[in-house]
């Protein structure tokens, strides 16, 4: 599967916890964006992101959220000390630049008990 | 403020059935994408319009994007039950930001046999 690779699909953690949220693009992608649908809402964007850049990052909440794309490996959503109105699907979309179609994983959810 | 109205919210149909769904803003947008999304996965494109009066077909789809640039509308024809899902309009505000989309809250769609 040459897709978008999410992982894990499914997350839990407690009030307080971390959660690490992982995102392998599609092969030869090296453009990474980060979206998050919360219940009952679209979907909306939280960060862009190119190797070892993060290029817009405006729709990320000023605490707790930090994003990655190293090098070498997969983009990286941190959020830390979690609390119950993070639990949403994150979603990671790749492209090959930042203008042209990008494709979606299938998501991860988080919910935070 | 939500940008991006799409209507109906739900759609129940019998198969074979017509049917269109809506996409409107009062916002102009440089292009205009339209995604489906089932259960537990991902925005799957299905179709890019960027020219105001553009209309794309994908065999029983028919995609229009308004002269304005702020709607745009999805047709179905003779609707299957492999149709049904949420269907999500998205819309970038500005040429070289399509990374950036704003999304409708969706219209889910269900065909039944």
């Amino acid at each position: 599967n040459a897709g978008v690779m999410q992982n894990p699909r499914h997350l839990v953690r407690r009030r307080g916890q971390e959660a690490r949220l992982r995102c392998s693009p599609m092969k030869g992608h090296s453009h990474v964006y980060w979206y998050r649908q919360l219940p009952e809402e679209g979907l909306k964007f939280m960060v862009y992101l190119q190797k070892e850049n993060i290029i817009d990052e405006s729709g990320m909440p000023k605490e707790r959220f930090s994003a990655e794309f190293p090098k070498e490996g997969p983009s990286i959503l941190r959020i830390q000390q979690v609390v119950r109105g993070d639990s949403a699907a994150y979603f990671c979309a790749s492209s090959s630049d930042g203008n042209t179609e990008a494709f979606f994983g299938q998501g991860t959810r988080l919910t935070v008990v | 403020t939500q940008l991006l109205e799409q209507s109906p919210q739900f759609l129940s149909i019998q198969e074979g059935e017509n049917l269109t769904v809506y996409c409107n803003s009062s916002s102009v947008f440089s292009s205009l994408q339209w995604y489906r999304q089932e259960p537990g996965e991902g925005p799957v494109l299905l179709v890019t319009v960027v020219t105001g009066g553009e209309v794309k077909k994908l065999k029983r789809l028919t995609f229009q994007f308004g002269d304005a640039r702020k709607d745009s509308s999805l047709h179905i024809t003779a609707a299957q039950p492999g149709d049904t899902g949420l269907y999500l309009c998205a819309g970038a505000r500005a040429r070289g930001s399509n990374y950036k989309l704003t999304f409708g809250k969706g219209t889910l769609l269900t065909v039944n046999p």
